[in-house]
């Protein structure tokens, strides 16, 4: 069955760097999406992107990140300048449509640090 | 604002009961209302979706209810194994919020031999 594919599945950085979380959604999929989950928090939805552009984006979701889809098939989250509290799972998601209850398929995640 | 509650603590169980997981919610209705499992370190994995006009739905040994009277959906699983041992999520989806999922806390459900 096809797969969302994430990574790093870690990464360890120091505050102030630069990440960019990978993900390569399924290859019919048209829609994206990141999430983040802080240790034993709930999930929680940071952006979604259709098209080349963010459909929608969270209050997390500040001028400190940014997403692309550099090509046809990977979607990358990037957090410009990292802080402590950025540490989390990162969870990228993607699904075949927009429409209302479509489900989501989510990878397993890359684990940030930030020391 | 609309809030998702889902029982906060753990739910622990003999193998071969049924499990029962509760998602509540205020305000306004969801058109749609999803369930996930999430195991530790990985990501959600979709497991049902009721409409709001649908009352059941059944997949083998999950059934879903929803109640829009009172604002909440009822997840089981019958015949529980300790392979059910998991995070239980429910993500409704309101109109006008195009698909983006706001999921409740999660319930942890262990399922004892």
């Amino acid at each position: 069955e096809p797969e969302v594919t994430q990574t790093p599945s870690h990464q360890v950085t120091q505050m102030g760097q630069e990440v960019i979380l990978r993900c390569v959604p399924i290859s019919n999929h048209l829609y994206f999406y990141w999430y983040r989950q802080i240790l034993g928090q709930k999930v929680e939805f940071l952006v979604s992107f259709y098209n080349n552009e963010i459909s929608e984006k969270s209050e997390i979701f500040d001028d400190q990140f940014s997403v692309e889809r550099p090509d046809g098939s990977n979607f990358t989250l990037k957090i410009r300048s990292t802080k402590l509290e950025d540490s989390a799972m990162y969870f990228c998601a993607s699904s075949v449509s927009q429409e209302f209850g479509s489900p989501l398929h989510f990878g397993n995640g890359t684990r940030l640090t930030v020391t | 604002s609309q809030k998702i509650e889902q029982n906060s603590e753990a739910l622990n169980i003999q193998e071969g009961k049924t499990a029962t997981l509760t998602c509540n919610y205020t305000n306004y209705s969801p058109a749609y209302l999803q369930w996930y499992r999430q195991d530790p370190g990985r990501g959600p994995v979709f497991l049902l979706l009721i409409r709001e006009n649908e009352k059941e739905k059944r997949k083998e040994r999950l059934k879903v209810t929803f109640d829009t009277t009172l604002k909440q959906s009822l997840f089981h699983i019958t015949a529980s194994q300790p392979a059910d041992s998991a995070t239980y999520l429910c993500a409704p989806t309101f109109s006008g919020g195009y698909n983006k999922l706001i999921f409740g806390a999660g319930t942890r459900l262990a399922v004892h031999p």
